[in-house]
């Protein structure tokens, strides 16, 4: 089934520690988008790929980055975590176009010791 | 900042009874509307898209939208133990690439 897959679900690091978080697609779609979700809030939009063109939301924080390497894969990279950035981290995934969902992957679970 | 509003609940619905979700939201043009499905633990899963005024049906699901309110909402008929979730609304903003805005969602427990 054609389907949007995290790696790894649940990924531990120590505080300060680069961590990186990847996602890739079997859709074919040409956004990806990358989402941070701390308990009982909404998701919230880091940056997202439209193709290769990459644009970052204002409020992002420097510490994260993202690379697409290609159509199927996408990383999220984290180069100094805090105790903060602990949450869950979502990609998803859409075709251009005002009216297409997103569909998202299983998550990454983010622990900072 | 364009928001999105959602009764946080936890909104206790009986098993076979109708669950009804409210969802608000500021950006007026706004055009499409998202109902999202989020077990505890795991990612959202999309359940309904709309797009038009009135009513859409699929399955035990109906979303209905009213933009001159700004308001759309998700009912589910004959609720079952496994509805048992958090709902985000998510509506995309019109003054962007299309970005989506979410709300906090709505938890919703239904009790056999």
């Amino acid at each position: 089934d054609a389907m949007v897959i995290q790696n790894p679900r649940y990924q531990v690091t120590q505080f300060g520690k680069p961590v990186t978080l990847s996602c890739s697609q079997t859709l074919n779609h040409n956004v990806m988008y990358w989402y941070q979700q701390k308990s009982s809030q909404a998701p919230k939009l880091l940056f997202h790929y439209y193709d290769k063109d990459f644009n970052n939301e204002a409020d992002t924080p420097d510490n994260f980055q993202s690379r697409r390497p290609n159509t199927s894969f996408c990383f999220l990279d984290i180069r100094s975590p805090g105790l903060g950035d602990a949450a869950m981290y979502l990609c998803a995934t859409s075709r251009a176009g005002g009216n297409q969902p997103q569909h998202f992957g299983d998550g990454t679970r983010l622990s900072i010791l | 900042q364009k928001e999105v509003e959602q009764n946080s609940g936890p909104l206790s619905v009986p098993e076979g009874a109708i669950a009804s979700l409210n969802c608000t939201y500021s950006d007026r043009g706004s055009q499409s509307f998202f109902w999202y499905r989020q077990y505890s633990g795991k990612s959202p899963e999309l359940i309904m898209f709309i797009y038009s005024n009135g009513d859409k049906e699929d399955g035990r699901f109906t979303a209905q939208l009213n933009k001159a309110s700004q308001y759309v909402s998700l009912l589910i008929r004959d609720s079952q133990p496994s509805d048992s979730a958090t709902y985000l609304c998510a509506v995309r903003l019109t003054d962007s690439w299309g970005k989506l805005q979410f709300g906090a969602g709505t938890q919703v427990v239904v009790t056999p």
